[in-house]
């Protein structure tokens, strides 16, 4: 059972065009973490969302949490080649121990 | 991934031998969690373990696969008589706690199994 859903599944697009990803769960999250991970290395951490309808900025991206904290989006504008990888998001419910995460969207910013 | 260190970085084991990763948490951490990653797909949940205690296990397979943290040293994920079904990329991701915050982890390069 996937717990959560992204999509797109891949995404190959030119530099300086925006992109949205997306996380979606019938779950509820008491937080959710959004990861890239590059090829023969670990997730990177990018950020970590706990509100419902939080937004947070990290330059050129912009995360929201969704308000019933189910889903999450990742915004990417003008995006660079530099920003290619395999973008993961992470839930952990309100209980137990698990983080639980998505099935990854691979990005690919085409200079 | 600064701090979390796992060793060795690339493991190939032929069939039926057994397989030891290691993983030492970022410094003041006292939390791991092991996961497996296949080619192209997010990260699947092993085990959870605090310093000589398993908390959740239940994302190991019942059969070879077993997971220690000692008071003392490194969190080792092994895996007997390895199986080509075994290769993937294994992380250990580290966190202070789920208590603390919102229990965010931190992630370690990897150690890449190849069962030949």
């Amino acid at each position: 059972t996937q717990l959560l859903e992204q999509s797109p599944q891949f995404l190959s697009i030119q530099e300086g065009e925006n992109l949205t990803v997306y996380c979606n769960s019938s779950s509820v999250f008491s937080s959710l973490q959004w990861y890239r991970q590059e090829p023969g290395e670990g997730p990177v951490l990018l950020v970590t969302v706990v509100t419902g309808g939080e937004v947070k900025k990290l330059k050129r991206l912009t995360f929201q949490f969704g308000d019933a904290r189910k889903d999450s989006s990742l915004h990417i504008t003008a995006a660079q080649p530099g920003d290619t990888g395999l973008y993961l998001c992470a839930g952990r419910p309100n209980t137990g121990n698990q983080f639980y995460f998505g099935t990854g969207t691979s990005l690919t910013v085409i200079p | 991934n600064a701090g979390v260190m796992q060793n060795p970085r690339h493991l190939v084991r032929r069939r039926g031998q057994e397989a030891r990763l290691r993983c030492s948490p970022m410094k003041g951490h006292s939390h791991v969690y092991w996961y497996r990653q296949l080619p192209e797909e997010g990260l699947k949940f092993m085990v959870y373990l605090q310093k000589e205690n398993i908390i959740d296990e239940s994302g190991m397979p019942k059969e070879r696969f077993s997971a220690e943290f000692p008071k003392e040293g490194p969190s080792i994920l092994r895996i007997q008589q390895v199986v080509r079904g075994d290769s993937a990329a294994y992380f250990c991701a580290s966190s202070p706690g789920v208590s603390s915050g919102s229990g965010v982890q931190f992630f370690g390069p990897g150690t890449r199994l190849t069962v030949l």
